[in-house]
């Protein structure tokens, strides 16, 4: 499984898109990057996934670089309950969770 | 559908003790899978089954701890005997399957267990 860098903690404004950062440098072909997030007290929850190309739903949106060896969750109008941390999983088998970003959503 | 379904929400327990964990995942769903979290390790994997056969439990810490999934909608974890290290939040997760496209796991609410 590839390993991944994401920063411990960030900061972001109610009502501002939080841009959520992930290294994965050695990402193979064929693993796919998704994205959970836990907010306190509760299990972890998906957001998103993507393999080449960008992504967008109903949460959030997706960008991969063009050689797959990072990636950005945008949370495009955060609010406070949004406040969790977030877990970014190259995977193409089982999940494994990492230490994952802290991100406060400050009023 | 309910989403997974785990029990009890809270366990307090004494050293020694034998505990067993519950988890009724989401109907249809062939995957499930059991994860750890403490403060000191994050979440990490413990097992997970496939039409109720394991298939990797790599993650298992040691011989006390044991899982079964005698049928589809129903799987166990078991503590014997529990020690306090044990300590910490037990989430199962079910998912409709890891070759698809789309897998996404839902969690359950957790057991949080605390061994005294």
């Amino acid at each position: 499984d590839a390993k991944t860098t994401q920063p411990p903690s960030m900061d972001c404004a109610e009502g501002r898109a939080a841009n959520l950062p992930c290294n994965h440098s050695t990402i193979s072909g064929n693993e796919y990057v998704y994205w959970y997030r836990q907010i306190h007290s509760q299990g972890p929850q998906y957001i998103i996934h993507g393999l080449k190309n960008n992504e967008t739903n109903e949460m959030a949106s997706l960008i991969i670089t063009e050689d797959r060896k990072s990636s950005t969750l945008i949370l495009p109008h955060a609010t406070l309950r949004d406040t969790a941390v977030y877990y970014c999983i190259p995977r193409d088998d089982k999940i494994i969770f990492g230490k994952g970003t802290r991100l406060h959503i400050l009023p | 559908d309910a989403g997974v379904i785990q029990s009890p929400r809270h366990e307090v327990t004494e050293m020694g003790q034998e505990v067993t964990l519950r988890c009724k995942p989401i109907s249809g769903h062939d995957y499930l899978f059991w994860y750890r979290q403490t403060m000191m390790r994050g979440l990490e994997l413990l097992i997970y089954f496939n039409n109720n056969v394991p298939i990797d439990d790599s993650g298992m810490p040691e011989d006390r701890f044991s899982a079964k999934m005698p049928n589809a909608s129903f799987s166990t974890l078991k503590i014997q005997p529990s020690e306090p290290r044990d300590s910490a939040v037990y989430f199962c997760a079910s998912s409709g399957g890891i070759a698809e496209e789309v897998h996404e796991q839902f969690f359950g609410p957790g057991t949080r267990l605390t061994v005294l």
